[in-house]
């Protein structure tokens, strides 16, 4: 089975600007979850995607936003970029989502922000 | 409320043991143990669910304390390839197991030969 993908790899954007991040996960999955790494908080939950609704979301801004398509890709966006959005954006794609399954994280996309 | 790892760097010569601890002011549903190496993704190791609850996945094992809302992480006998970053990201009782994780801030591991 192919792995969770995330696109893309890394990006680089200016303070204002908007960014969108791209995550497809393990095929038969159907539960996204996006997480923000950065050395100083560590990894922070973001929001969770399970078939098209988001069922949970951690304690971001409201320019961080979501979506989640019927194939289960998933999407994230971030508008008016700030320089501490600059971090690894991890996505973690589990079969059902929730307490009993393990998630399986992709390979992340580092933003940064001048 | 993120849980508190300790300690937060630990250095191990191949062969010893170590023990990593997770802590929480909330009541907890469950914990999960994730190890990052460098430059890689999270690896799922566990999920312990259950109060006095031990898991156990080749020589890393791990305890979940329900009434502390404690978790501790356990590698016995270390080998090089432990060496990384562990996390326990944990989901509060009162979500019922529907929450999102809060993950800890992590404990370097680093195995010398």
């Amino acid at each position: 089975k192919a792995g969770v993908t995330q696109t893309p790899r890394y990006l680089i954007k200016t303070r204002g600007q908007q960014v969108t991040l791209s995550c497809s996960p393990i095929s038969g999955h159907r539960s996204v979850s996006w997480y923000q790494q950065t050395p100083g908080q560590g990894l922070q939950f973001l929001f969770e995607y399970f078939s098209e609704t988001q069922r949970n979301k951690g304690n971001f801004p409201g320019r961080f936003s979501g979506r989640q398509f019927s194939n289960s890709r998933s999407e994230m966006n971030v508008s008016t970029l700030e320089l501490g959005d600059s971090a690894l954006y991890l996505c973690a794609s589990s079969a059902t989502g929730g307490t009993f399954y393990e998630q399986y994280f992709g390979p992340g996309t580092r933003l940064t922000v001048t | 409320q993120q849980p508190v790892q300790s300690p937060q760097a630990v250095i191990l010569r191949e062969g010893e043991d170590a023990v990593i601890n997770c802590s929480s002011s909330k009541a907890l549903y469950s914990v999960h143990w994730y190890r990052q190496k460098h430059g890689e993704a999270p690896v799922f190791l566990m999920i312990l669910l259950k109060g006095g609850e031990q898991k156990g996945h080749d020589k890393i094992s791990a305890s979940f304390n329900e009434k502390k809302q404690q978790s501790s992480l356990y590698l016995t006998a270390s080998q090089l390839s432990y060496s990384g970053t562990y996390f326990c990201g944990t989901e509060p009782k009162a979500g019922g197991g529907a929450d999102g994780l809060t993950f800890g801030k992590g404990t370097h591991l680093i195995i010398q030969p």
